[in-house]
């Protein structure tokens, strides 16, 4: 197992046009979570997912922003329209369910420009 | 609501000298407290968690943090820092885990401290 995998590590792309990152989790993990961490900042939590089902999401997380993990494994987080305020490292993270021992991926530098 | 305070924004510290990085945390129930490093352009490692029992926890690459209910503190330690040290270093608070999934899981993070190794 090779940890949590993000794809890619960087995106950039121009204002108002939509992206989309991968976040493959370790494999016996059931939990995910996607982090948005913005420069000089600590980690801000955005949604996570327990197997299938997604079961928190931050109010950070505004209608352009969409998760999805189909079929409880890897996970697809969507930003429409891009704003340059959508600028950030988004962290991917799995754990176990009743465990809080995250493993962090390497995350996802988005550039707006 | 939770909340997570790193007072000190950078330090610098020398090479073989002692560490000591401040947390301070907002809680309204017993915490899980945990220490993590994140070096340029990369993911978080976690160096050390706290959940319950001793208030003295040891962690990876010779860190150590206090838990201190009184002051709401977990401080983390290390008796003498190296030149790989340097790195961003983030306290975390998490929400208590139910069993049941509905609340918990996720971290609120300090705004990390930056440490700086001189030779």
């Amino acid at each position: 197992d090779t940890g949590v995998s993000q794809d890619p590590r960087h995106k950039i792309t121009k204002r108002g046009q939509n992206v989309t990152f991968r976040c493959d989790p370790i494999s016996e993990h059931n939990r995910l979570y996607w982090y948005r961490q913005t420069l000089g900042q600590g980690p801000e939590f955005l949604t996570y997912f327990q197997n299938e089902a997604q079961l928190e999401k931050s109010r950070l997380l505004s209608d352009r922003f969409s998760a999805e993990r189909p079929k409880g494994s890897f996970s697809t987080l969507e930003i429409q329209r891009t704003e340059q305020g959508d600028s950030a490292m988004y962290l991917c993270a799995s754990s176990s369910a009743g465990h809080y021992g995250y493993t962090f991926g390497s995350g996802t530098r988005l550039t707006v420009v | 609501a939770q909340s997570v305070t790193q007072p000190d924004i950078h330090i610098t510290v020398s090479e073989g000298a002692s560490l000591e990085l401040r947390c301070n945390y907002s809680y309204g129930a017993t915490p899980y407290l945990f220490w993590y490093v994140q070096s340029p352009g990369q993911g978080l490692q976690l160096l050390l968690k706290y959940f319950s029992g001793d208030t003295l926890v040891q962690g990876i690459k010779g860190f150590e943090a206090e838990f201190k209910r009184s002051q709401s503190s977990f401080n983390l330690r290390k008796p003498s820092v190296h030149w790989s040290d340097a790195a961003e270093y983030f306290c975390a608070v998490g929400a208590l885990l139910d069993p049941n999934y509905n609340q918990g899981g996720k971290l609120i993070f300090g705004q990390g401290t930056e440490l700086s190794v001189k030779p």
